[in-house]
Order: C-alpha cells, then structure tokens, then sequence
C-alpha cells in the first residue's frame, strides 16, 4: 500500500513533442505529490508538485493531471527540449508526521535533437 | 542550486567498515531527511531529524544511525558496511510543518 508505481521505465521523446510519465498510488492518505528532475551525478530537484484538492497545476512547460478517484497522476512536458534528458521520479507524502516520501522506480527521458 | 551541500561527494570503503556521511541543510530549514538511492531506482527513505531527534525512520538496520546538531546540520553513519550498502545517499532538507523537501547532490558510497 505504500508503493507508488511508475511507468514507463524509459521514453524516448522527439523534440518539440510531449513527455508523458504516469504513476499510480494505492494509499488513500497520500496527500502530496511532488515530481522530481535528476541528471546524472545529481540530487533530485523538485520540478513541481500537486495537492488532491486540484486536478491540474500548470508551471511553464510542465503540467500535473491529478485523478483523485483512480490514484493516479502524471507529468506532461510541453515542447520537450534535449536539456530534458534526465530521470524524472514522481513521489508520495502525507502532509503530518515526518512527510517522508515514497517514490517510484523513476523514468529516463530521452528528447532527441 | 538547493543551498543543501553534503561532503564527502565520493567515498570508497571497505565492507566490514563504517562511514559517515555529513550534509547542511538549507538555511532556514530545520528538518533532515536521509535518502538511500541505489542505482536505477528511486530513493528509498532511511530517517528524518528534527530538533535533534530522530522523527521517522524506514526499513533500514540500526547499524544506519544519524545525528542532528543545533545549527540543523546532519550526519548519517553507517557500522559493519555490507556491498548493498554501495548506493547514493540523499540529503533532504525540509521545514518541519511543510511537505517541500529540497535534495543535496549526494554522497556516492561504494563499498568494495
């Protein structure tokens, strides 16, 4: 119950074309859901994130879908650009307590020229 | 940049040893998180400090231990290194009340 599933494992992507990574959630406390950037030899950095309440939030190229009744989220990048290629990694939390995060197995995007 | 820094960024040790691993949290953060990131998954969590205490751990062994100083400032140590211990190990800093964690860029432990 405390897994969040990722898919797909790897996506090749054109440029100028859109990314879509999707995840999957089972535990209903879940509350937060942040979507992490990671390049290679570097620490996730938060890209954006979304709270239950909202179906969609929207920052510059990147959109989270939020599916309350079927847990489940998912990235949109917009226009991706080379400077994409990255592993990208949705996570869960639930806002009291420690608010660790459970993440998925991660997805590596590659936006070819 | 994140402004949390962990040292040392590479490290190589051998099994049966111990090792610890330092991070300074991002300025006005009062909450650590440790992170194990092996390769090709995501990061699995190992515990969180605040005010000095440890407030959450995950399914880790009690040979992976941490401190939390008064300037906020952690340090994750681990006894009797085992090879699966080889991993990237995430620092994550946070104010206790808020769900934003902001990453280091790691410690790269191998263990040979």
């Amino acid at each position: 119950q405390q897994q969040v599933k990722q898919s797909p494992q790897s996506l090749i992507v054109q440029k100028g074309g859109i990314s879509i990574i999707n995840c999957a959630y089972e535990n209903t406390a879940f509350d937060y859901f942040p979507w992490y950037q990671q390049f290679p030899g570097k620490g996730p950095a938060l890209l954006i994130a979304i709270r239950p309440d909202v179906s969609e939030k929207k920052e510059g190229r990147f959109t989270i879908s939020f599916n309350k009744s079927a847990k489940q989220f998912s990235l949109h990048i917009m226009d991706s650009q080379p400077g994409d290629s990255a592993t990208y990694f949705c996570a869960a939390s639930i806002a009291s307590g420690t608010y660790k995060y459970i993440f998925g197995t991660g997805t590596r995007l590659k936006v070819l020229a | 940049e994140t402004g949390v820094t962990q040292s040392p960024t590479h490290l190589i040790k051998t099994r049966g040893q111990q090792v610890t691993l330092r991070c300074s949290s991002q300025s006005g953060h009062n909450t650590v998180s440790w992170y194990q990131q092996a390769l090709g998954q995501g990061p699995q969590f190992i515990f969180q400090y605040y005010r000095e205490e440890e407030n959450g751990r995950g399914n880790f062994p009690p040979r992976f231990s941490g401190l939390q100083f008064p300037n906020y400032s952690s340090e994750l140590n681990v006894n009797a290194l085992e090879l699966d211990d080889s991993a990237l190990y995430l620092c994550a800093s946070s104010v206790q009340g808020r769900t934003e964690a902001f990453f280091g860029q790691g410690t790269r432990l191998t263990v040979v």
